[in-house]
């Protein structure tokens, strides 16, 4: 098991500022991912961050919009870049646990509002 | 196209009824599909995780089926409460060459349970 506190839970910003996402996981582990969930969508996968080298990111996202950094093995953090009110999502920071059978456990997620 | 697909979008039984939810996937090569309840403002939590061999997995209230041939898995849902009032998502997990796993996620359905 695992618990993720991520910070902050929610935020309104203004288009064009920038905002950094939080992730502190109480174990080490070694993947954690970044998710974003737009309304009636599904979980959308941003990026892999893995300690000790570049995050890897998904088709339609980049590292200057999305940079994420991962110093260690407990923490991780997602900055929103140059945002749009296209921008306005919940972010979700995950890991996986567990050997054999992995559990992917989630944050309680980033509800970003950009005006 | 890896795909998952979930029904109805959304559900209102009265409290101490049953429902089941439906979800049908289109995702190689498949390695397991796992159900997740979501409450409002918070991350998805894992209910059940099944692998191709597995035909049901219960938690408590919950009942997960699984048929490989057909590509459906279904949550059943008995006597429900009003906590059970949530989203309720499928994820399926494909297996790739490099080693790792590749999460779907489906849509979910939202469910509302009534006193």
């Amino acid at each position: 098991s695992a618990v993720i506190s991520q910070k902050p839970s929610r935020d309104i910003c203004q288009r064009g500022t920038s905002l950094t996402i939080q992730c502190q996981v109480d174990s080490q582990v070694t993947m954690m991912f970044w998710y974003r969930q737009q309304p009636g969508q599904s979980l959308t996968l941003i990026a892999t961050a893995n300690q000790g080298s570049e995050a890897t990111y998904e088709s339609g996202f980049v590292i200057d919009k999305f940079p994420i950094s991962r110093p260690n093995l407990t923490f991780s953090t997602l900055t929103v870049s140059n945002m749009s009110p296209e921008d306005s999502s919940i972010y979700l920071c995950s890991v996986l646990t567990g050997s054999g059978r992995k559990i992917l456990h989630f944050g309680n997620g980033t509800r970003l509002t950009v005006t | 196209k890896n795909q998952v697909e979930q029904s109805p979008q959304s559900l209102i039984i009265l409290e101490g009824k049953n429902c089941t939810l439906q979800c049908n996937y289109t995702v190689s090569p498949f390695s397991n599909l796992r159900w997740y309840k979501q409450d409002t403002g918070r991350g998805p939590v894992s209910l059940t995780i099944m692998t191709f061999s597995e035909n049901t997995k219960s938690n408590g209230r919950y009942t997960a089926t699984l048929d490989a041939d057909t590509k459906q898995s279904s949550l059943h849902i008995t006597a429900s409460q009003l906590s059970d009032s949530a989203s309720y998502i499928c994820v399926v997990s494909a297996s790739l060459t490099s080693g790792t796993y590749k999460y779907i996620f489906g849509t979910g359905t939202r469910l509302k349970v009534l006193a």
